[in-house]
This record gives C-alpha cells, sequence and structure tokens, in this order.
C-alpha cells in the first residue's frame, strides 16, 4: 500500500516570510497525483495545488509551488510571502492514476504564520 | 461558491448506540466519499459511493458501516453499535467526475465521540 509521510508535525513562519513544507511517499506505481490540502480551523480541507507525476514541471499557484523530486519521492510545498490567512494543517496527499478513488494523506503539518 | 456540508458538527454517543451522519455533497457532483481522522492520525479512506453503489471501500468498512443517498441531496454514513474507538472525525468530499485527478472537495467535518 501506498504510505506518505510529513515529518514535520508542526512549522512556524513569519509573516512575508517563505515556508517550505515537506511530504515524502512510498508508491511501486509510476504513474499517480499528488495533492496538498489545506485545512484551516474548524473549515474544510480545500486543494491548495496539485502534481500529475508524469510531469516533470513543478506545479505553481500564485504564491505557493512545489517541488516535485520523483526519484526521491519527495513533494514539498513552498509557501512564498506566507500571509495570516495561510495558518492552517496542510495534508500531503497521493492518489493512484489506476485505481484512483482513494486518498493516501500523510498526518498533516500544522502551520502558524507569526506577524 | 459551493460547499460540502455536514451535520451534526459534534455528536456524542453512548457505546453501542447508532449514529447517522450526514452530508450534502455539491449538488452536481456524482461521486460521493467518506474518510475518518483519529485523533493523531492519518486522514483515512472509508468509502467511496457512485450511482447508488459503493465502488470502493477499505479494510475498515466493515459491517457496522454503510452508506445511502436516501435522497436526491443526502449522503449518510451509519455506524451500528458504536465502539470507543470509532471516536473520530468523519469528513464527507464529493467530486464531479471521479477519476484520480478529480479534485474532491471536502467538508468540515463531524466530530463523532463514542464514551
Amino acid at each position: 500500500a501506498q504510505t506518505v509521510t510529513q515529518s514535520q508535525p508542526e512549522m512556524s513562519v513569519q509573516e512575508a516570510e517563505t515556508v517550505t513544507l515537506s511530504c515524502t511517499y512510498d508508491t511501486s506505481e509510476s504513474d499517480y497525483y499528488l495533492f496538498w490540502y489545506k485545512q484551516p480551523p474548524s473549515r474544510q480541507m480545500i486543494l491548495v495545488i496539485r502534481q500529475e507525476a508524469y510531469k516533470q514541471q513543478n506545479a505553481t499557484e500564485n504564491r505557493f509551488s512545489v517541488n516535485f523530486q520523483k526519484a526521491a519521492k519527495s513533494f514539498s510545498l513552498k509557501i512564498s510571502d506566507s500571509q495570516l490567512g495561510d495558518a492552517a494543517m496542510y495534508f500531503c496527499a497521493y492518489r493512484s492514476y489506476y485505481t484512483g478513488n482513494q486518498f493516501y494523506f500523510g498526518t498533516g503539518t500544522s502551520l502558524t504564520v507569526i506577524p | 461558491e459551493p460547499e460540502v456540508t455536514q451535520t451534526p458538527s459534534h455528536q456524542v454517543t453512548q457505546m453501542g448506540q447508532e449514529v447517522i451522519l450526514r452530508c450534502v455533497p455539491i449538488s452536481n457532483h456524482l461521486y460521493f466519499y467518506w474518510y475518518r481522522q483519529i485523533l493523531g492520525q492519518k486522514v483515512e479512506f472509508l468509502v467511496s459511493f457512485y450511482n447508488n453503489e459503493i465502488s470502493e471501500k477499505s479494510e475498515i468498512f466493515d459491517d457496522q458501516f454503510s452508506v445511502e443517498r436516501p435522497d436526491g441531496s443526502n449522503f449518510t454514513l451509519k455506524i451500528r453499535s458504536t465502539k470507543l474507538e470509532d471516536s473520530a472525525m468523519y469528513f464527507c468530499a464529493s467530486s464531479e467526475l471521479g477519476g484520480p485527478a478529480d479534485t474532491q472537495y471536502f467538508g468540515p467535518g463531524t466530530r463523532l465521540t463514542v464514551l
């Protein structure tokens, strides 16, 4: 089974600074999708960014970008110009290209943004 | 923007009782999911549902659990004879197309406490 590991239970960043959240995964599949979801306190998880494994180019969404290292099975999230609204729990997730339905999530990283 | 909603936000029940957790997916979505997160652990997939049938389920989703779409808007998770270890946050999600690249939209969760 696929496993996703987030080794940083908590992270903090100064407002306007940059922070990188780590994620590694284990799979024997060659095609898959990777996701970062954000869960603000007492609110639902929302999709931040998605990466297709067959794409070499790292995905970017405004201030959010990923560093996808397929050989190393690493998928880190970089948040630039951090804002107070970025404070949340961040989940890394894996989804198989072949079986498709279910996510495999990491345990999450709680990000605090310091004003 | 349409959102997945869940009720109640917190449910407290006695061990051995039955509970029904309710979800209203986004209206034009066809695929529905339940996940759970035991405190301090990973978000785990329970079941996916399409066309009034379970399309995929995990090992966790045993005979104690059932899902239903009783009408055109609700999607429910029933847990029969609850156990202490069923205490968790339960998340509902929905997606439009159901493929591995499709975005799943999550609800805010129901916190189930079994005493």
